[in-house]
């Protein structure tokens, strides 16, 4: 079982709203940045968001990241049969000193 | 254009050791934290252990501290994974990642494509 807790699973129709939780504790997410990621079966992990809220070059502004004490969303507006995926929160843990993953979410997009 | 490619991988008896390199393509290496991460088939990815930029530290998870050891050669441009006494349970693709700064608290920004990892009799 997984230290930062997600849903394992989430649905929307295309073009709607969905938002992914993330929750954990005040020596991961309570004290360090969190990270999303999104992973398509076969195919290594890309990062989403970083630093709760900001997006790298490249990924659109339909992805948005938030955080709040110890937990985090993810939000994916205007849906897309191509957002359908596998997506990760991470962090780091100052008790344990070591990086941390949610237990993943798969989207889908019905 | 960042490029991380894992080698080592393959089929192992347990107890057994093996060891992953990472060699590390279009940025300054030394400028950056390195991690494993690694996800078992069918299931969820799982952080591995992770490096300073001047190995000054190392952190594992539990599953695996005392039988994996991470190093890094920055002259070399190249992260390694040592793992010992291999188990069954640590059959998984092992992802080799960079961190985005120098400490190990940051983001995974760039990934290799993996190294299976089979551990089995």
């Amino acid at each position: 079982q997984s230290v930062l807790t997600q849903p394992p699973s989430v649905s929307a129709a295309p073009g709607q709203k969905v938002t992914i939780s993330c929750s954990g504790s005040s020596s991961n997410i309570g004290t360090y940045h969190v990270s999303w990621y999104q992973q398509f079966p076969g195919t290594a992990p890309k990062l989403l968001i970083y630093d709760n809220d900001k997006r790298p070059s490249g990924i659109p502004d339909r992805f948005s990241g938030s955080k709040s004490g110890t937990s985090a969303t993810l939000g994916i507006s205007g849906l897309q049969t191509g957002d359908e995926a596998d997506y990760y929160c991470g962090t780091w843990d100052s008790s344990l000193s070591a990086g941390l993953f949610g237990g993943g979410t798969k989207l889908t997009v019905l | 254009e960042v490029q991380l490619v894992e080698s080592g991988g393959g089929l192992v008896q347990p107890g057994r050791s093996l060891r992953l390199s990472c060699a590390a393509y279009g940025f300054i290496f030394e400028d950056s934290a390195m991690h494993w991460v690694r996800q078992p088939p069918g299931m969820g990815l799982q952080w591995v252990s992770g490096i300073n930029w001047n190995s000054g530290f190392t952190g594992y998870a539990d599953s695996v501290r005392g039988r994996f050891t991470i190093s890094r050669d920055n002259a070399k441009r190249s992260l390694y994974l040592q793992m010992n006494n291999l188990r069954p349970e640590d059959t998984a693709l092992y992802f080799c990642t960079r961190g985005s700064g120098y400490d190990t608290y940051s983001e995974y920004d760039y990934w290799g494509r993996g190294a299976l990892v089979t551990v089995s009799s």
